[in-house]
């Protein structure tokens, strides 16, 4: 069992969609993170949030919008992607230069 | 610039024998450098991490690595694999950044346990 919590599992949508992927972890970590992950790749870093700030955007488009509401919580809002945007998407947790603590990820197909 | 080489994209081992996986980096400063499993459908699970001190890094599952710094290689050992090893595992390399790890992963190599 996972401690970082990713939902939905796994999600369909079509590219004029809007949707939302969630992350919750409540192990008191400060350090929150999106990775993309293509298949037989590996997890390609999109985002880090340490202390509830955007601390790193690693070049990645403006239909993916990051959010941390709280140092719980972290979302990844989804606006007119892209089919090559079907991929896994991981979420992460770490304390500050601690392991980081992996989500089983959501798996996007965008139609 | 920090970089990870996996030297094996697939590695077939019978089952209880010992399997090495292969990593390489390349880095201008201090490394810290991490080997993570991915079952299928599932995240990444730390197996083991070197930092400092002891250059044997004993984890999970009976995994171990190495740190050799001559060589800027961090390869995975176990002695015996199980059918439940099957899986991609990933090396990873990051540098002390300012509050968290940026890592940088390898392209990954997939172990097959063959009963």
């Amino acid at each position: 069992d996972t401690e970082v919590t990713q939902t939905p599992k796994h999600l369909v949508m079509g590219m004029t969609n809007k949707k939302s992927l969630k992350c919750e972890q409540h192990m008191g970590h400060r350090a929150m993170y999106w990775y993309k992950q293509k298949a037989k790749k590996p997890p390609e870093l999109m985002f880090v949030y340490s202390y509830e700030k955007l601390s790193i955007n690693e070049s990645v488009p403006s239909r993916f919008s990051p959010e941390c509401p709280n140092s719980s919580l972290l979302n990844l809002h989804l606006h007119a992607l892209q089919p090559e945007d079907s991929a896994l998407y991981l979420c992460a947790s770490s304390s500050p230069l601690q392991d980081l603590h992996f989500g089983n990820g959501t798996r996007l197909t965008v139609t | 610039a920090q970089s990870v080489t996996q030297l094996d994209s697939q590695v077939p081992v019978f089952e209880e024998a010992p399997v090495e996986l292969r990593c390489n980096y390349s880095s201008s400063v201090s490394v810290y450098l991490f080997w993570y499993v991915q079952y299928p459908n599932q995240g990444l699970q730390l197996l083991l991490k070197y930092l400092s001190g002891s250059t044997l890094v004993k984890g999970i599952n009976g995994f171990e690595a190495e740190f050799n710094k001559s060589q800027t290689s961090f390869h995975l050992r176990k002695p015996s694999v199980h059918i439940s090893d099957t899986a991609e595992y990933f090396c990873a390399v990051s540098y002390s950044g300012a509050g968290s790890y940026q890592l940088t992963f390898g392209k990954g190599t997939k172990l097959s346990v063959i009963p």
